[in-house]
Parts: structure tokens; C-alpha cells; sequence
């Protein structure tokens, strides 16, 4: 069985500062972590994904993350905040192989980007 | 088609009714989804298509859910003596192999039961 914790359902950040959106996970065979983003009516779209290659992930419009086996985490970083960042993210987790069909997702982190 | 469509967009009904949901993956994909996104939650997984036959449905809530594939590619999601409950985001989506089996969203149907 898998589980996501997304800490804060609300973040704000100023334009230009550091988005760091976090999600911890659990899951008790070695998981494929993911993040979406979802604007203001439209579908999720996928950011980034790990996949058990490279810890270090990078996806669309300059966003990573990290995952840290030891801490269970998968956070979600962008150096620089763009007003286009507004919108709400969800981090997911599936398992590997033949599990991998079944996303669970945390219920999301709202961001918004203040002038 | 370029991805995932659904329709409706947006459907009323009286509690009771009976509702159909439609989606159309993209051209291609061989496994298809459906998620449940009620209000301040993320996603729920429902049903896991892969083909015509439903791989997985522990995910539907009751037995007034039941959705199928009769041709391994458009989706029905059919909801029967609809609840106020059932409000919510339905999700549909599909992946294949040969996109590295990433999962590909739809904007959803918005479901409101009064």
C-alpha cells in the first residue's frame, strides 16, 4: 500500500523567491514518485517523474525534485517564481513493475505567487 | 486525438438519475484510467483498463459504478440512482509502453447531483 503526505495545503511565495513544495511519501515496495500540476480548470498535467534512475529529477518550466530514500521525501523545488506558477500541485506515488498503473495522490498544494 | 477528451465538460442531474461519462484517449494508448477528484482532495483511482477488460476496479466506491471499453478504446463511466455524494471530478486517462507508460489526464467532467 502506498500514501502521500503533501505538507501545507497553501503556500505563497513572492515573485522571484524560492517555490519548495513538499510531499513525503510511503510505500512498501519501491515507488515511482511523480508531481502534477493543475491550473484553474483544466487536467493534470505531469511535471516531472522518478522512475529509480537519477535521484535528482528535472522536469517542465524549471522545476525539480529529489528523492531521498532515507527521509521518504520527494520535494518539489524552482528557483525563481514566475507569476504562471500560480496553480495547484499534487504529488503522487505507484508502485514499481506491475503496480505501476495505480497513482495515490496527497490532496494537493495550493501555490500562489504575490507581485 | 492530440489528448485525452471528455464529455460532458460540465453535467446537473437530480439525485436518483443515471448518468454516462465519455472519454476518448489518445489515439494509440492501450490502458485507460479513471480518477475521482472530489472538492479539496487529490485524485482516487477508480478502474484500470488495459484492452477491453477491466484490469482493476477495486477502486469503484459501490456497485451503482461500473464502467467499460466494449472496443479498447473509448471509455463509459456509468453511474446508476446517482447521490448528492457522487459529486465530483471524473478524471479519465491513458498511457502506453511506448510513451514510457507516463499517465496522460483529461480536463475531467464536473458532475454536480442536486
Amino acid at each position: 500500500a502506498q500514501s502521500v503526505t503533501q505538507l501545507g495545503s497553501h503556500v505563497s511565495v513572492s515573485e522571484g523567491a524560492l517555490v519548495l513544495l513538499r510531499c513525503n511519501y510511503s510505500s512498501s515496495v519501491p515507488p515511482y514518485l511523480f508531481w502534477y500540476v493543475q491550473y484553474p480548470n483544466q487536467g493534470l498535467q505531469l511535471l516531472l517523474k522518478y522512475t529509480s534512475a537519477a535521484t535528482l529529477v528535472k522536469g517542465i518550466n524549471g522545476f525539480e525534485a529529489e528523492f531521498k530514500k532515507s527521509e521518504t521525501s520527494f520535494h518539489l523545488t524552482k528557483p525563481s517564481a514566475h507569476m504562471s506558477d500560480a496553480a495547484e500541485y499534487f504529488c503522487a506515488v505507484s508502485g514499481s513493475g506491475a503496480g505501476s498503473y495505480q497513482l495515490t495522490f496527497g490532496k494537493g498544494t495550493k501555490l500562489s505567487v504575490i507581485p | 486525438g492530440a489528448g485525452v477528451s471528455q464529455t460532458p465538460s460540465n453535467k446537473v442531474t437530480e439525485k436518483g438519475k443515471y448518468v454516462e461519462l465519455r472519454c476518448d484517449p489518445i489515439s494509440g494508448h492501450t490502458a485507460l484510467y479513471w480518477y475521482r477528484q472530489s472538492l479539496g482532495q487529490g485524485p482516487e483511482f477508480l478502474i484500470y483498463f488495459q484492452g477491453t477488460g477491466a484490469a482493476d476496479d477495486s477502486g469503484l466506491p459501490n456497485d451503482r459504478f461500473f464502467a467499460v471499453r466494449p472496443e479498447g478504446s473509448v471509455s463509459t463511466l456509468k453511474i446508476q440512482r446517482t447521490e448528492r455524494g457522487d459529486s465530483a471530478v471524473y478524471l479519465c486517462a491513458s498511457s502506453s509502453p511506448d510513451s514510457g507508460n507516463t499517465i496522460y489526464f483529461g480536463e475531467g467532467s464536473w458532475l454536480t447531483v442536486v
